[in-house]
């Protein structure tokens, strides 16, 4: 089968530097995607990584090791407007998406 | 860009009732997917077409639910004989295609369609 996981819960304050971490296990890999959802809102897109490195995309980063399974969101000078909660999803083959359990991220002032 | 449209907003029915949600994509985008979000948890893919063509279908979907994109634009998302764990918020998102096993078309969510059973 496949599983995902993270983090339930991150707290941080504003303007410091928080990881998000992403472990997986799934077959058909192709990809690990980014989401980011506040509270009753839609999720919305951050970033896509493929091949194994660092992606970045303004203050926000995301990190891919293939080999360990492994995935991270690093988010930097982080605002108050950043809390909401962040989702890996693993892209298989066929296009189909799976969603990690998801991080809530609380930035405090 | 008007972005991705899903109506209802809200739906509450009874038990055992058939409902239907809709969902409209944004305009040039060929991929369309629906999933379904609990409380606390991320959202879990039901199924997905590629135009008109439904590619995909998780197997958690029993046969209550069906999906259909005849024109390959508009969707609609249908559960026959409603159950109380059918009750959850049920999100539409659309993409490009393309992109390859490299590249990536972001999926763009809508607000999603909140079912409650009663």
């Amino acid at each position: 089968g496949q599983s995902l996981e993270q983090p339930s819960e991150v707290t941080a304050v504003e303007g410091a530097i928080v990881q998000i971490n992403c472990t997986y296990q799934t077959s058909g890999f192709y990809g690990l995607s980014w989401y980011q959802q506040h509270d009753g809102g839609a999720p919305t897109f951050l970033s896509y990584n493929a091949l194994d490195g660092l992606e970045e995309t303004g203050r926000f980063s995301s990190f891919l090791s293939r080999s360990d399974s492994y995935g991270y969101l690093l988010l930097q000078e982080l605002q108050m407007k950043d809390s909401a909660s962040y989702f890996c999803a693993v892209m298989r083959g066929g296009q189909n998406f799976v969603f990690g359990p998801g991080t809530r991220l609380s930035v405090l002032p | 860009d008007t972005g991705v449209s899903q109506n209802p907003r809200h739906k509450i029915t009874k038990r055992g009732q058939n409902v239907t949600f809709r969902c409209d994509p944004i305009s040039e985008h060929n991929r369309l997917y629906w999933y379904r979000q609990t409380l606390g948890q991320g959202p879990e893919f039901l199924t997905y077409f590629q135009n008109e063509a439904q590619l995909e279908k998780s197997r958690l979907l029993s046969d209550r639910f069906s999906a259909e994109r005849p024109k390959g634009s508009f969707s609609t998302l249908e559960i026959q004989r409603t159950e109380q764990g059918d009750s959850a918020m049920y999100l539409c998102a659309s993409s490009l295609s393309g992109g390859g096993l490299l590249g990536n078309q972001p999926q763009h969510f809508g607000d999603g369609t909140r079912l409650s059973i009663l």
